[in-house]
């Protein structure tokens, strides 16, 4: 099973500021990565798939960079309402696993 | 509006059944596969299984910690998926989360991701 490993675990930053956010495969995914946003109390919300290309209805300051093992969702300048918990998630061989997530809270 | 809505949560003994059913509306069920995803309280994300659509078979494929007691099944007719949980243990207690499997591996029918969540339904398994 391939292991996602998110860092940092919390990252804390101000509104305007620019939020970069990793994701590490512990073996090649190719471009196989998506992105998600989860707010307290709501399902997780679609952002970034194959690694690269937005979902539809997601801002331009969203965007994502890969493919191999190592994942970056970029956040370019910092809404009020990005401020929450974002997962990366891959799929192999008949599995799917989710990172452990990095938690995005305000300074 | 495209929409997926669980239902069939609640509080169940250990050892005992349960069965998740998801509703779909604004779009044609039958041509997606459908996934669930499940939350423990205050934990990540682990995916549970999926259902290919039709086209694709309508096979399954199960996470390790679910094979062998959890079943997904569909019903196209009424776009209903649903999700049957057996020999629960406690460790299945979580929110559990409909998915459509937006983005997939055409070759396989494979899910890549979910680009639709239902909001979700809280099963507890405690004696």
């Amino acid at each position: 099973e391939i292991v996602l490993t998110q860092s940092p675990a919390t990252l804390s930053l101000s509104p305007g500021e620019r939020a970069t956010l990793s994701c590490r495969a512990s073996q090649g995914v190719s471009s196989y990565l998506a992105w998600y946003q989860q707010k307290p109390g709501q399902a997780p919300r679609l952002l970034i798939y194959d690694a690269s290309n937005r979902a539809t209805g997601i801002p331009a300051r969203f965007s994502g960079s890969g493919p191999g093992t190592d994942f970056t969702l970029t956040i370019s300048s910092l809404e009020p309402e990005d401020f929450a918990v974002y997962y990366c998630q891959q799929r192999s061989n008949w599995s799917i696993t989710f990172g452990q997530g990095t938690r995005l809270e305000i300074k | 509006e495209v929409q997926l809505v669980e239902s069939g949560g609640g509080l169940v003994q250990p050892g005992r059944s349960l069965r998740l059913s998801c509703t779909a509306s604004g779009f044609t069920f039958g041509d997606y596969a459908m996934s669930w995803v499940r939350q423990a309280p205050g934990k990540g994300l682990e995916w549970v299984g999926f259902i290919r659509s039709k086209a694709y078979g309508g096979t399954t494929e199960y996470a390790a910690s679910v094979k062998g007691r959890f079943t997904i099944s569909r019903d196209d007719s009424k776009s209903i998926a649903y999700l049957q949980m057996n020999s629960l243990k406690t460790e299945d207690t979580a929110v559990y989360y409909c998915t459509r499997d937006g983005y997939y591996d055409i070759l396989t029918g494979f899910p890549e991701a979910f680009d639709i969540w239902g909001q979700g339904t809280m099963v507890t398994v405690s004696s």
